[in-house]
């Protein structure tokens, strides 16, 4: 069964409208989680790093004001894109990893993602 | 810069043989590597894992090779099915510990 659940699945909008997507780990307490963004054709590029109970760190070139990220507990996480604009739309997939000892070199288990397509 | 790169955008291949994709890397020195499948409009699943002391790894009728010299795994798909159609991704964790991936090859297994 999915691991992660990632809601919604799509989003149709007007430009300046923000956009809240969810990130659920289902099987497991996820202190990390992580957000991406791929366009057509192109590779997943890591935007930001979710901690539970601290600030989310952000990969370079992606604003942090522009892409709110909040994770509040160890199932959810939340990326808001705030006032979204044509050249956010995008596929935007979450991600976790199981939080054990040498964790990094656990798969990560990723969403189903969310089609933004702003208007 | 580091750079992870799949050498074949598309690959077509008749239903039964075996498919072969390429992941070449730069300036990374990998503990492991990773391969995924993505679907069209849906997230990456995980498939494989291999360890850089590990020359080859199988899991069903999927074969991946890791060389560190050569900076290079391969990933083969042995009897090839139409199901098998999708995006293969690989990746590796950088020193920061973050996953970054190939741009995928998309095979297509002709019926």
């Amino acid at each position: 069964g999915a691991v992660v659940s990632q809601h919604p699945s799509w989003v149709i909008c007007k430009s300046g409208t923000s956009v809240k997507i969810e990130c659920r780990s289902l099987d497991f307490q996820a202190t990390t989680m992580f957000w991406y963004r791929q366009f057509p054709k192109q590779s997943l590029m890591l935007m930001a790093t979710s901690n539970e109970g601290s600030k989310a760190t952000y990969e370079q070139g992606v604003e942090k004001d522009k892409f709110l990220i909040n994770h509040a507990s160890l199932t959810l996480s939340t990326l808001t894109v705030t006032s979204a604009h044509p050249e956010d739309s995008s596929f935007y997939i979450c991600s976790v990893r199981k939080s054990v000892a040498g964790g990094s070199n656990q798969p990560q288990h990723f969403g189903d993602g969310t089609r933004l397509s702003i208007l | 810069s580091q750079k992870i790169e799949q050498n074949s955008e598309a690959l077509n291949i008749q239903e039964g043989k075996t498919a072969t994709l390429t992941c070449n890397y730069t300036n990374y020195s990998p503990a492991y590597l990773q391969w995924y499948r993505q679907d069209p409009g849906r997230g990456p699943v995980f498939l494989l894992l291999i360890r850089e002391n590990e020359k080859e790894k199988r899991k069903e009728r999927l074969k991946v090779t890791f060389d560190t010299t050569l900076k290079q795994s391969l990933f083969h798909i042995t009897a090839s099915q139409p199901a098998d159609s999708a995006t293969y991704l690989c990746a590796l964790r950088s020193n920061d510990y973050k996953l970054s991936f190939g741009a995928g090859t998309t095979v297509t297994v002709r019926a």
